[in-house]
């Protein structure tokens, strides 16, 4: 079974900020939290990773409370290219990933 | 980044036959590598575990005998669909963790490109 939580879809329009949050209410704590991307026949792509706090990357920003039990990836200005799947994840190095169902970002000129 | 590559990228088989999916890791080892499947619009679904040296683990109703999967070397692993049918039909994808140099702390997990199935 998946361990987080996602909206099942979401709409922008480009220039947008787009703000997803994920639910991981069992993260352990050694558990790292990774967003993914996916496009269309393609493998997943690392966006993001970060354990509390806030990471900021050339791509997004990640905010994690300090009970960890939620995340929220920031993309800032979405482009149409940025349509794709997002994942959330929640893991220690060397283990499986169990995917959900992860956010349909859709995003519209 | 690590790289991941998978081989075919596609491949077209008819019902019955076997095909053979390679994975692998081209700028560092692996000693375990995974295996997904993903159906249209579907989430990915951890298929097994690749273990350099020894069985693979496979998940819950996944056929062992069906989807053989061998990890050879520190590179390589391969997935054979043994006997494939038309619900064998899907995109499957295999991954590996690699920690870069300067990470925070939490290894990356890097995915092939995948390898689109389709059984006639």
């Amino acid at each position: 079974l998946a361990k987080t939580t996602q909206p099942i879809s979401m709409d922008s329009y480009e220039g947008q900020e787009v703000n997803i949050t994920c639910s991981h209410n069992n993260i352990a704590t050694n558990d790292y939290i990774t967003w993914y991307q996916q496009f269309p026949s393609q493998g997943p792509r690392f966006i993001i990773q970060g354990y509390k706090t806030k990471v900021t990357n050339e791509v997004a920003s990640l905010f994690i409370p300090a009970d960890r039990k939620s995340s929220t990836l920031s993309l800032p200005r979405v482009s149409l290219s940025d349509t794709a799947v997002y994942y959330c994840l929640h893991s220690q190095a060397g283990t499986a990933l169990i995917f959900g169902k992860g956010t349909t970002l859709s995003v519209s000129s | 980044g690590a790289v991941v590559s998978q081989h075919p990228s596609w491949v077209i088989c008819k019902s019955g036959t076997s095909v053979k999916i390679e994975c692998r890791s081209l700028d560092f080892q692996a000693t375990t590598m995974f295996w997904y499947r993903q159906f249209p619009k579907q989430s990915l679904m951890l298929m097994a575990t690749s273990n350099e040296g020894s069985k693979a683990t496979y998940e819950q109703g996944v056929e062992k005998d069906k989807f053989l999967i061998n990890h050879a070397s520190l590179t390589l692993s391969t997935l054979t669909v043994t006997s494939a049918h038309p619900e064998d039909s899907s995109f499957y994808i295999c991954s590996a963790w690699a920690r870069l140099a300067g990470g925070i702390g939490g290894d990356e997990q890097f995915f092939g490109p995948g390898t689109r199935l389709t059984v006639l």
